[in-house]
């Protein structure tokens, strides 16, 4: 059964600031890992998704990297603005069946003006 | 197409009600997932259509819960019997018939049972 973790929990940094976000996963077999943002009470916006054969996806100041050998994704924001505070989650897209992405709990991250 | 749409966006029902959601999914996007998020969790994967077609439903689906899409366009989620267990964020997700391709999420139905 995949399991995705995500570190750390909560973020809170100065305007500015180049910040990493990490997400982990258990089974390597996957067709491929999404990024997605969600804002107190709303749905998830997608940010970024990256297939299983790819490294990296880059979008704006955002880039998100794949190492499936070592299970790991992370999310690189570039130059923080307060508008990007959020809940940021990442989910694996396994295959062998189950259809579903798996989530992580999220890492709730606050840019401070 | 403006995206994933959902209704309604709030519910609040009195426990042992039966409740019904509704998800309109992009238009070319053969495939809807149904997932729950509840209060500081990442959503679950809770049921999904390939078209009209319910190809997977997961543990965390009940038998007082079923969903349907009739002419493999909206779903409909229907819960009966509600229980204050039952208090989370229902959120629906569309892709392009492939598995493996981005899915699109609506803002979600928030279920309150009292």
């Amino acid at each position: 059964k995949q399991e995705v973790t995500q570190i750390p929990a909560a973020l809170s940094v100065p305007e500015g600031e180049n910040l990493v976000l990490n997400c982990s996963f258990t089974d390597s077999a996957i067709y491929n890992l999404q990024w997605f943002r969600q804002d107190p009470g709303k749905g998830l916006t997608s940010l970024l998704l990256i297939q299983s054969s790819q490294r990296e996806q880059t979008s704006g100041r955002l880039n998100a990297s794949l190492d499936k050998s070592s299970g790991r994704s992370t999310l690189y924001i570039a130059a923080s603005q307060p508008g990007d505070s959020a809940t940021y989650l990442c989910a694996a897209h396994s295959g062998g069946g189950a259809d579903g992405l798996t989530f992580g709990k999220g890492t709730h991250l606050i840019i401070q003006p | 197409d403006t995206g994933v749409s959902q209704n309604p966006r709030h519910k609040i029902t009195k426990r042992g009600q039966n409740v019904t959601f509704r998800c309109d999914p992009i238009s070319e996007h053969n495939r809807l997932y149904w997932y729950r998020q509840t209060l500081g969790q990442g959503p679950e994967f809770l049921t999904y259509f390939q078209n009209e077609a319910q190809l997977e439903k997961s543990r965390l689906l009940s038998d007082r819960f079923s969903a349907e899409r009739p002419k493999g366009s909206f779903s409909t989620l229907e819960i009966q019997r509600t229980e204050q267990g039952d208090s989370a964020m229902y959120l629906c997700a569309s892709s392009v018939q492939a598995g493996n391709t981005e899915a699109f999420f609506g803002q979600g139905t928030r279920l309150t049972v009292v």
